[in-house]
């Protein structure tokens, strides 16, 4: 079946620590994204891939770094710097960017 | 001024009646708009795609666009239980070589029985 598919669905970082968030798509899309939701809030931009080997940062990309090796992965990274990453993480593609996105299941992030 | 705005809610209707969902945006040159629904502790889900002026319609749910007014509403006909979820409206802002896809805070509905 085509879908966005992330992992870990939960994960725990340590103070200092660096962890990774896996995201892959198998449905061709060009275009990714990662976007971060607390409680009762909504989606806030993290970075967006137009392409391969190209990403923008998003609203709220301090503490955070992605990269885009791969069409299908689009791994982002949530550096010792982002002092408060406890969140909901989701990941999302779309053929190009403007058309409707497709999200992944979301890893949620705590600190130990 | 946010660049997608909702009301956060909650919105109560009850059951069989219509629920009435409402975005109003700030880019005039918007061009692609989205309805998202999204269950307690889930990913968001595409439930409706409009692209142009008047109103679109799958199923129970209509999606009304007016880009003068730069607003765009969505609604759900014969509200079930099912339908209590949090519903997030996304327009696209930007010129083309720029465009990305902003979300609104979501508006939370709950159908009672």
């Amino acid at each position: 079946d085509g879908g966005i598919t992330q992992s870990p669905k939960y994960l725990f970082r340590k103070e200092g620590q660096n962890v990774t968030l896996s995201c892959e798509q198998n449905l061709n899309h060009d275009a990714m994204y990662w976007y971060r939701q607390d409680p009762g809030q909504g989606l806030r931009l993290i970075y967006y891939s137009q392409i391969v080997n190209d990403f923008q940062k998003g609203d709220i990309a301090e503490g955070y770094s992605v990269s885009r090796e791969k069409k299908e992965s689009f791994p982002l990274t949530v550096t010792s710097a982002q002092k408060n990453p406890t969140a909901f993480y989701l990941c999302a593609s779309s053929p190009i960017s403007n058309q409707p996105q497709h999200f992944g299941d979301g890893t949620r992030l705590s600190i130990l | 001024q946010k660049e997608v705005e909702q009301n956060s809610g909650p919105l109560s209707v009850p059951e069989g009646a219509i629920a009435s969902l409402n975005c109003t945006y700030s880019d005039r040159g918007s061009q692609s708009f989205f309805w998202y629904r999204q269950y307690s502790g889930k990913s968001p889900e595409l439930i409706m795609s409009i692209y142009s002026n008047g109103d679109k319609e799958d199923g129970r749910f209509t999606a009304q666009l007016n880009k003068a007014s730069q607003y765009v509403s969505l609604l759900i006909r014969d509200s079930q239980p099912s339908d209590s979820a949090t519903y997030l409206c996304a327009v696209n802002i930007g010129d083309s070589s720029a465009s990305k896809i902003i979300f609104g805070s979501g508006t939370r509905l709950s159908i009672r029985p």
